[in-house]
């Protein structure tokens, strides 16, 4: 098993422009999330999902899109890039919600928007 | 809203020494308790998950605590290594598995 793969790791995006950044898991789990982590700071959640076709906002929402059309995948949507958004991005999923699941992190993507 | 708390933010210990790292929340109706550990660059590892019916969870060398009445947990590191320096998080868990952070400790355990 890979477990939870990310792509890209590095990128550098002009203010305005677009991305996706890519999040893959091959452990069939029904919970998927997007956290951002700033400097020297905890993570903060940006969306979830519960499984396919369902997604959910966090804490961060603003700025971001996501969609969940497979289990396996959960692609994070930027859509105007400013420099607030400059932060490594981490993927995560989990089996169904029971208290006693770990959630499985991704390597993360670390994203300058200058 | 969920707020959690780790205090300090670095911690430098020779080896061999024995690391406290402490977590406070302030809602104590969580679902469990985590504690992750960061090494530079990389994503989160888990490291211990304490369920809120749990007082602690042990492997090996590490030992966590939970009190939910007091909103603590704490990270026990027994006999600590240069290979255990790295950060670590702990979070709590809140319904539909939302894990709230805290910002983490830095750790350097030194040779």
């Amino acid at each position: 098993n890979a477990g939870v793969t990310q792509t890209p790791k590095f990128r550098i995006l002009k203010i305005g422009q677009s991305m996706t950044l890519q999040c893959a898991q091959d452990m069939n789990h029904n919970y998927m999330y997007w956290y951002r982590q700033d400097p020297g700071m905890g993570l903060k959640l940006i969306y979830y999902s519960v499984g396919a076709g369902i997604t959910d906002k966090g804490e961060v929402p603003n700025g971001y899109n996501v969609s969940r059309s497979t289990t396996e995948d959960f692609p994070l949507r930027l859509e105007l890039a400013a420099p607030s958004q400059t932060s490594v991005y981490f993927c995560a999923s989990s089996p169904l919600a029971q208290s006693s699941y770990e959630q499985y992190f991704g390597p993360g993507t670390r994203l300058t928007v200058t | 809203k969920q707020e959690v708390t780790q205090i300090p933010a670095a911690l430098s210990v020779p080896e061999g020494e024995n690391l406290v790292l402490n977590c406070s929340f302030t809602d104590s109706a969580i679902y469990n308790l985590q504690w992750f550990r960061q090494d530079p660059g990389k994503g989160l590892t888990s490291l211990l998950l304490i369920q809120s019916s749990q007082r602690e969870q042990t492997s090996g060398r590490l030992n966590a605590s939970l009190d939910k009445s007091s909103g603590r947990s704490t990270l026990y590191i027994a006999a600590s290594q240069p290979g255990d320096s790295a950060t670590y998080l702990c979070a709590a868990e809140a319904a539909g598995n939302k894990l709230t952070f805290g910002g983490g400790t830095r750790v350097l355990v030194k040779p």
